[in-house]
């Protein structure tokens, strides 16, 4: 148990559905993040929230939509995905944004398949 | 351009047997540099973290160095166990406004009875 909690584990959804992603993190943290893990590729960041604003959005396409509504909780809104979505969606948290040395804390991570 | 290499990309080893990964990395201003575990569908757990100063750092078993001037560290694991199979991640943190790291590909163990 890290600490950060990640619903749901596993989703199938069509390339015409709309589902969210949900992270909440319990470390009393003021950072969080959203990476993509695909198959032998290194970690993608994909969204970063410091005190709930957004610090990074690394090009990250429009049918992925982030919200952070507080400094626990951390959503991904998906749409109109495509096949190569597919992946492994880990939310994370650190202490600080800022301090280059906060340790990432990590979820358990959403299993995405887009048919 | 900063990247962040590890070797190999897989390996098998016996239980009980040694082994040591491999991660070279050209990211600059160096800030500090960790080694993650990450069992099959779970999210990475940190093992390791050194700053520039720390060439040597140990958790358990695992037993990290870092070569700040040649931009290499290596992972150690003594006498591995089943449990030890799993993906072995490099990441690199360097400064330039914020949280900045680089993640490696990844080095996936497999450890045999």
């Amino acid at each position: 148990e890290t600490g950060v909690t990640q619903t749901p584990r596993h989703l199938v959804m069509g390339m015409t559905n709309k589902k969210s992603l949900k992270c909440e993190q319990h470390l009393g943290h003021n950072a969080m993040y959203w990476y993509k893990q695909s198959a032998k590729k290194p970690l993608e960041l994909m969204f970063v929230y410091n005190f709930k604003e957004q610090t990074e959005n690394n090009s990250v396409p429009s049918r992925f939509s982030p919200e952070c509504p507080n400094s626990s909780h951390l959503f991904l809104h998906l749409h109109t995905l495509q096949p190569e979505d597919s992946a492994l969606y880990l939310c994370a948290s650190s202490q600080d944004w800022q301090r280059n040395t906060g340790e990432l804390f990590f979820g358990e991570g959403s299993r995405l398949t887009v048919l | 351009k900063n990247q962040v290499e590890q070797s190999p990309q897989s390996l098998i080893i016996l239980e009980g047997k040694n082994c040591t990964l491999q991660c070279n990395y050209t990211v600059s201003p160096f800030s500090n540099l960790r080694w993650y575990k990450q069992d099959t569908g779970r999210g990475p757990v940190s093992l390791t973290i050194m700053t520039f100063s720390e060439n040597t750092k140990s958790n358990g078993r695992y037993t990290a160095t870092l070569d700040a001037d040649t931009k290499q560290s290596s992972l150690h694991i003594t006498a591995s166990q089943l449990s030890d199979s799993a993906s072995y991640i490099c990441v690199v943190s360097f400064l330039g406004g914020g949280f900045k790291t680089i993640f490696g590909a990844g080095t996936r163990l497999f450890v045999k009875a």
